[in-house]
């Protein structure tokens, strides 16, 4: 059984398009968190939520929204797609929220977003 | 923004050695400090969690050590083979986590 699941693994889709990326986590944890992997390799925290509750939320344009309908889903939806939002984003999950040192983080398969 | 830093970025080596590699943090405000290991299109799986000054962690030939006073953790591969091949992810946790960009080891057989 897969622990944390993204939907789709793959996109593509033209700028200025609204897409979102689905992520399920069947772990029975607390908080889930977006990340965004740079032009660098770095992951970038986007989001995190915590029994649906926004707890992070990084400088990230306005255009990224977060929805959590229930704490084992976590979406992100993109509004007016921009060809820098190219890149591969990760959906992770973890028992605790990060203030909890022990905290270990599972992490999705990753979908990979190019705009054209 | 805290910077983590790992080297070296990319590392060859042949079957059979031994090898190690460094993560560098800003130690205050220290949480706690995980290695992962990050296969080519998969995603990164944890390898250890450390929170303790002088912890020592082990998982077969892999270890690794954390010192926080001067905000370091190395890992250590021992008889390095080549299904040991990946990414090797550090990431610290100061009540959110920042990752590091990752040493690339590459194991020829």
């Amino acid at each position: 059984d897969t622990a944390v699941s993204q939907t789709p693994k793959y996109l593509v889709t033209q700028m200025g398009n609204d897409k979102s990326i689905k992520c399920e986590q069947n772990l029975g944890h607390d908080t889930m968190y977006w990340y965004k992997q740079d032009s660098k390799k770095f992951l970038k925290i986007m989001f995190s939520y915590n029994n649906k509750e926004l707890i992070i939320n990084e400088t990230v344009p306005n255009r990224f929204s977060p929805k959590s309908p229930d704490k084992a889903h976590l979406n992100l939806h993109i509004n007016s797609l921009e060809l820098g939002d190219s890149a591969v984003y990760f959906c992770a999950s973890s028992q605790d929220h990060p203030g909890v040192s022990y905290n270990e983080q599972f992490f999705g398969p990753g979908t990979r977003l190019t705009v054209l | 923004i805290l910077n983590v830093e790992q080297s070296p970025q990319s590392l060859h080596v042949q079957e059979g050695d031994s090898t190690n590699f460094t993560c560098s943090f800003p130690s205050s405000n220290f949480y706690a400090l995980h290695w992962y290991r990050w296969e080519t299109a998969k995603s990164p799986e944890a390898l250890f969690v450390m929170t303790l000054n002088g912890d020592e962690k082990k998982k077969g030939r892999i270890s690794a050590t954390l010192n926080t006073k001067e905000g370091y953790s190395y890992l250590y591969i021992k008889g390095s083979q080549p299904e040991d091949s990946a990414t090797y992810l550090c990431a610290v946790n100061f009540n959110k986590f920042y990752f590091g960009s990752g040493t690339k080891l590459n194991v020829k057989p």
